[in-house]
């Protein structure tokens, strides 16, 4: 079993819809999780990060982490087409430095 | 606003030849990383150096690869002898501190390395 599971897509979206990207994962030492969207010939970019379980929202961007089902989400309202990106999962655990990430879900968002 | 960045964008060399690449982390930060992507695939860590050691380290990060930060602004990953699965997309990411365990990380554009 893959330790970050995230479904590749693509996913193409017409401009305004609710985006909903999910990633699994099997290592239940992960606390902080991440997501990341990388443009093309980008590096990625943090979004935002959750701690342990629970939601956080940012303007259009809702993150939430289920620890007990080992299931993590990220919700983009009022999607537009600059969101069109490749969206990463990534966890780490307490104390440690290596990031791990999901294979990416590559989002098109229509105008 | 400050950036990493990253030189070569792109390079060419023959297996079994040694490359550098490298890293110029935005000026405060403390923490250094490499990652790499190989091509269609998902982002693999490599290295984490913090106070001039490596702090933690994948399976991919063999005796072919070392890290360096030689003049206290740039910061270089080096490939011995390359093998043609090296080929992939290189990231160097930088970050202040770890305030609350976690950092806001900033990646470079990478250096795209193709082993021939």
């Amino acid at each position: 079993q893959k330790e970050v599971e995230q479904d590749p897509g693509p996913l193409s979206v017409p401009e305004g819809a609710i985006v909903s990207l999910n990633c699994t994962y099997s290592n239940s030492a992960f606390q902080y999780f991440m997501w990341y969207r990388q443009y093309s010939r980008k590096g990625p970019e943090l979004l935002m990060y959750t701690y342990s379980s629970g939601n956080k929202e940012d303007g259009r961007f809702t993150a939430q982490v289920d620890k007990s089902s080992k299931y993590i989400s990220l919700f983009i309202r009022d999607s537009q087409p600059s969101d069109s990106a490749t969206y990463l999962c990534a966890m780490r655990r307490t104390g440690g430095f290596k990031t791990i990430f999901g294979a990416g879900t590559r989002l098109f968002v229509k105008a | 606003e400050p950036e990493v960045t990253q030189t070569p964008s792109h390079q060419v060399t023959q297996m079994g030849q040694e490359v550098i690449l490298r890293c110029v982390p935005i000026s405060n930060h403390l923490y250094f990383y490499w990652y790499r992507q190989i091509l269609g695939q998902k982002v693999e860590f490599l290295v984490s150096f913090y106070n001039n050691e490596i702090s933690e380290k994948s399976e991919i990060f063999d005796d072919q690869f070392s890290v360096e930060r030689p003049d206290g602004s740039n910061f270089t990953l080096k490939i011995r002898s390359t093998k043609l699965e090296d080929s992939a997309m290189y990231f160097c990411a930088s970050s202040e501190d770890l305030t609350g365990g976690l950092e806001t990380q900033y990646f470079g554009p990478g250096t795209r390395l193709l082993v021939l």
